[in-house]
C-alpha cells in the first residue's frame, strides 16, 4: 500500500522567514495530495491541496509543489507568523479524497 | 453549521470495559471517516463509510473494534473489551468528493 514519509519532524524559524516541509510517497497511482494543519487540542484542518494534473498551487502565503516523476511534494510557507506554529501533515491518496495516508507530521515553531 | 461533532471529548476507562465513541457528521456529507492518532503510529484511517455503508475497514486493528452508521447523521466506534494500547485520540471526519475531509475535535481515550 501507499507509504508517505515526511521531513523534517521539527522545524524552527524566525518570524518572517520561509518554511519548507517535504514529503515523498511510494505509490505512483496517487492522485491527491492534501496538507493539513493541526493546532493543539484540535482536529486537522485542510490548508491546501493539489491534484496530480497540476505541478504547483498557491494560496496567499502558502504554496505546494508536486513532482510526480520523483514522487515528492512540498509545502512552502512564506513570511511566517507566530500563528503558523502548529503540526503540519501531508497526505496522499490513490482514491481521490477518500483513503488518505498521512505523513508523520512536522512540528513548526515560529518565534517572534 | 456546527462542524463535525464528537462525544465524549475525553474518556477514561479501565481495561476490559466497553467504550463507545460517537460522531455526528456535517449535514449533506456522504462520506464519514474514523481515524486514530498516536505518537507512535501517527494518524491512521480505521474505517470509512459512503452513504452509511462501510467501504473499507482494513485499518481496523482487530475484532475488538467495530463501527456502525445507522443513519446519515450518526456513527459510533466501539471498542470491546478495551486495552491500554487503545489509548489515543480518535477523530471522526466527514466530506463529499471531490472536496476536503472536515475533521471533528477528537475524543481523547485513556484506558487504564
Amino acid at each position: 500500500g501507499e507509504n508517505v514519509e515526511q521531513h523534517p519532524s521539527t522545524l524552527s524559524v524566525q518570524e518572517g522567514d520561509s518554511a519548507v516541509i517535504k514529503c515523498t510517497y511510494s505509490d505512483s497511482a496517487s492522485n491527491y495530495f492534501p496538507w493539513y494543519k493541526q493546532e493543539l487540542g484540535k482536529g486537522p484542518q485542510l490548508i491546501i491541496d493539489i491534484r496530480s494534473n497540476v505541478g504547483e498551487k498557491k494560496d496567499q502565503r502558502i504554496a505546494v509543489t508536486l513532482n510526480k516523476t520523483a514522487k515528492h511534494f512540498s509545502l512552502h510557507i512564506t513570511e511566517t507568523q507566530p500563528e503558523d506554529s502548529a503540526v503540519y501533515f501531508c497526505a496522499a491518496s490513490t482514491k481521490g479524497f477518500q483513503k488518505l495516508v498521512f505523513g508523520t507530521g512536522t512540528r513548526l515553531l515560529v518565534s517572534p | 453549521d456546527a462542524g463535525v461533532i464528537q462525544s465524549p471529548r475525553h474518556e477514561v476507562t479501565e481495561m476490559g470495559q466497553e467504550v463507545t465513541l460517537r460522531c455526528k457528521p456535517i449535514s449533506g456529507h456522504d462520506y464519514l471517516f474514523w481515524y486514530r492518532q498516536t505518537m507512535m503510529r501517527g494518524l491512521e484511517l480505521l474505517i470509512y463509510f459512503n452513504n452509511n455503508v462501510p467501504i473499507d475497514d482494513s485499518g481496523m486493528p482487530e475484532d475488538r473494534f467495530s463501527a456502525k452508521m445507522p443513519n446519515a447523521s450518526f456513527s459510533t466506534l466501539k471498542i470491546q473489551p478495551s486495552e491500554p494500547r487503545d489509548s489515543a485520540v480518535y477523530f471522526c471526519a466527514s466530506g463529499s468528493p471531490p472536496y476536503e475531509q472536515f475533521f471533528g475535535p477528537g475524543t481523547r481515550l485513556t484506558v487504564l
